[in-house]
C-alpha cells in the first residue's frame, strides 16, 4: 500500500511570513494533486503537477513535483489569513485510484 | 451549478437508525468517489464506481455500508445501524478520468452525527 506522508501537520505563522509544506512517499506516482479545504466544507483542487521536477505557481504559491515523482512541496509566499486551511496532497496511481495524505493544517495569524 | 452536489449537508440520528446519503456528481464525469472524514484527517478511501459499476470497496468498510450508482449518473451511501464510530463528513467526489487527468472534485459534504 502507497502511503503519503505530510509535513509538518499543524503550522501556525504570522502573516507575511514564508512556508514550505512538505508531501513525501517511498513510491512513484503517475501524478500529485493539491486541496485546500476549508472546515466544513469539502477539498478544492489547487494544482496538479505530473512532470518530474515539475514547478508550477498559482500567485503566492509555489507547487513543485521532485525528479523522482515520489515527493512534492508547497511553498507560500507572504502568507495571508486566507491562506488558512487544511492542505492536502493526493498521489494518483496507475489505475487513477488517489491515495491521500493526511493533510497539513495551516493558521496565518493576521 | 454544475459542481458535485450532496444531500443532506447535516445530518443528525440515534445510534441504529439507518441513514442515506445522495450524491450527484459532474453529469460527464465517469468516476464517483466516497470518502469519510474525521476532524483533521485527510480524506478516508470508501468506495468507488466507474460508470455503474462498483470497482473497489475498502476493507475498512464494513457490511453495514452499501453503495449503488443504479444508471451510473448519482449514488446513494447507505448506513445500516448506525453506530457512534460512524459520526464523521462523509465526501463524495467525481472526476473524468482519462490518460492524465485524475483530478477529484468534491462535493461539500455530509456531516453525519449519530447521537
Amino acid at each position: 500500500t502507497q502511503l503519503l506522508e505530510q509535513s509538518p501537520q499543524f503550522l501556525s505563522i504570522q502573516e507575511g511570513e514564508n512556508l514550505t509544506v512538505y508531501c513525501n512517499s517511498s513510491s512513484v506516482f503517475s501524478s500529485l494533486q493539491w486541496y485546500r479545504q476549508e472546515p466544513g466544507e469539502g477539498p478544492v483542487l489547487l494544482v496538479t503537477v505530473v512532470t518530474g521536477g515539475e514547478v508550477k505557481k498559482l500567485k503566492r504559491l509555489t507547487f513543485q513535483f521532485g525528479d523522482a515523482r515520489k515527493d512534492s512541496s508547497l511553498h507560500i509566499t507572504a502568507a495571508q489569513p486566507g491562506d488558512t486551511g487544511l492542505y492536502l496532497c493526493a498521489g494518483a496511481e496507475s489505475n487513477y485510484q488517489l491515495i491521500w495524505g493526511a493533510g497539513t493544517k495551516l493558521i496565518i495569524k493576521p | 451549478d454544475t459542481g458535485v452536489s450532496q444531500n443532506p449537508r447535516h445530518k443528525i440520528t440515534k445510534r441504529g437508525q439507518n441513514v442515506t446519503f445522495r450524491c450527484d456528481p459532474i453529469s460527464e464525469h465517469n468516476r464517483l468517489y466516497w470518502y469519510r472524514q474525521t476532524l483533521g484527517q485527510g480524506p478516508e478511501f470508501l468506495t468507488y464506481f466507474q460508470n455503474e459499476a462498483q470497482l473497489e470497496k475498502s476493507r475498512l468498510l464494513s457490511d453495514r455500508f452499501s453503495a449503488e450508482r443504479p444508471k451510473g449518473s448519482f449514488s446513494t451511501l447507505e448506513i445500516q445501524r448506525t453506530e457512534q464510530g460512524d459520526s464523521a463528513m462523509y465526501l463524495c467526489a467525481s472526476s473524468l478520468v482519462s490518460p492524465g487527468r485524475t483530478e477529484a472534485f468534491f462535493g461539500q459534504g455530509t456531516r453525519l452525527t449519530v447521537v
